[in-house]
């Protein structure tokens, strides 16, 4: 199946940490994306992990991945009100000419 | 350097009509998606095109069809538009074809009435 799945909201104060968790269907997804969409806008790339890797930091972004248990997750250090907006999961099908399949999307609201 | 570029940002059709929906990859990406986002969903595939071929299509009905040109920008055509069309249109490009670094433009909005 396509089912990528998410939680749909997550609420948090300024200065806290955030974890979006993502699980994931198809074990030979070679790389597997996190993106952020703001209202009205499109998306944008965050970050990437192969999937040989159990971690990928990247400044204030830490990325795990569970390949076991196909679980992804986003961590987001410090957490801003600038980051508010809809966090995506995505796998990449490499036998589809590499064609993205996507969650749900995760609603963050960073509150004050 | 310019991102991925989408145009037009919004548009309104009326059921029955066609649309043309444009996107420039960024400059070197030889790579082309296209994916339709209803409100409140995340993105579907909808085709992928590598050097002016097509390498992979999602689940969309035939009315939808797309073509890659020699400079890779890319056009999005749909026939017999239905109120359910009404979505955000993504295009995605991409270094090579299955490329790993996959950058999304700004996305045409568009709704039929």
């Amino acid at each position: 199946g396509e089912d990528v799945e998410q939680s749909l909201f997550l609420s948090v104060r300024e200065g806290d940490s955030s974890v979006i968790n993502c699980t994931y269907t198809d074990s030979s997804s070679t790389y597997l994306y996190w993106y952020k969409q703001e209202p009205g806008a499109g998306l944008q790339l965050l970050t990437y992990i192969f999937s040989n890797m159990d971690m990928k930091q990247d400044q204030r972004l830490t990325v795990l991945l569970n390949k076991k248990d196909k679980h992804l997750s986003l961590r987001i250090a410090d957490t801003q009100t600038g980051d508010s907006a809809i966090y995506f999961c995505a796998e990449k099908w490499d036998n589809q000419g590499g064609k993205l399949i996507f969650g749900q999307g995760t609603e963050l609201s960073v509150k004050p | 350097d310019a991102g991925v570029t989408q145009s037009p940002t919004h548009l309104i059709k009326t059921r029955g009509q066609h649309v043309t929906l444009r996107c420039s990859p960024i400059s070197g990406h030889k790579s082309v998606s296209w994916y339709q986002q209803v409100l409140g969903q995340g993105p579907q595939f909808i085709f992928q095109y590598y050097e002016k071929e097509e390498r992979g299509r999602g689940n969309f009905p035939d009315r939808f069809s797309a073509r890659q040109f020699p400079n890779y920008s890319s056009e999005l055509n749909v026939n017999a538009l239905l109120l359910g069309d009404s979505a955000l249109y993504l295009c995605a490009s991409s270094l090579q074809n299955s490329g790993n670094t996959i950058y999304f433009g700004e996305g045409s909005w568009l709704t039929v009435v």
